[in-house]
């Protein structure tokens, strides 16, 4: 079974500086990996996804992510992070073969500082 | 393209009552999923959907909780009876195929109280 793990609940960056935020995943083969972003109150968007190819994913918003096969990670990052981006962030798995669905983890809450 | 389509949008409702949700998924799409989202946390799974036919429907408390999509189009997941613990935002999304997940797309949900 494929399993999510996001092990920071919460995150507080600053106006203007990167961001990382972490995601590592279980999943005997080769995953789909997504990043979706939550406001309160919100719906699910999604920021970016990784079916295959280039383990370097650009999303919108000037979000970007990395698929590291050796350490099961998808890592979210960006350079430089506005008042904005403070929301809930989601990373999913999903399997690439038979009837697939996405599993998520429990979310990273992210808090921007002035 | 339009998207995925829910209503209502927020139901407010008093414990042991029922409530239905229902779900207008993408054109075309045949996967059809069903999620549960308690504050807090991530969206969970309660039902997957490819065309009229259930494909997994393994989290879903079935003493409580039902979902058909007759047609293979919309969709309609009921609550009956309603506990305190329901309360959530339930969330509709579709896929062009569930081999793929590709068009993955979720709708804006359902966010409901139970009181």
């Amino acid at each position: 079974a494929q399993s999510v793990t996001q092990p920071d609940i919460h995150i507080t960056v600053s106006e203007g500086a990167s961001l990382e935020l972490r995601c590592n995943y279980s999943y005997g083969a080769t995953p789909y990996l997504f990043w979706y972003v939550q406001s309160p109150g919100q719906g699910l968007q999604l920021l970016l996804k990784y079916f295959s190819g280039d383990t370097l994913v650009q999303g919108i918003k000037g979000f970007e992510a990395e698929f590291k096969r050796s350490q099961s990670s998808f890592n979210l990052r960006k350079p430089s992070v506005h008042w904005s981006d403070a929301a809930e962030y989601f990373c999913a798995v999903g399997a690439n073969s038979g009837y697939s669905t996405l599993t998520f983890g429990k979310g990273t809450m992210l808090l921007v500082s002035p | 393209e339009a998207g995925v389509a829910q209503s209502p949008r927020y139901k407010i409702i008093e414990k042991r009552q029922s409530v239905a949700f229902w779900c207008n998924p993408i054109s075309g799409h045949a996967t059809l999923y069903w999620y549960q989202q308690i504050l807090g946390q991530g969206p969970k799974l309660l039902i997957q959907f490819q065309n009229n036919g259930v494909v997994d429907d393994s989290q879903l408390p079935k003493d409580r909780f039902s979902a058909e999509r007759l047609k293979g189009v919309d969709s309609t997941l009921k609550i009956q009876p309603a506990k305190l613990e329901d309360s959530a935002v339930y969330l509709c999304a579709s896929s062009l195929s569930g081999s793929s997940l590709r068009g993955y797309t979720f709708g804006s949900g359902t966010r409901l109280t139970v009181v």
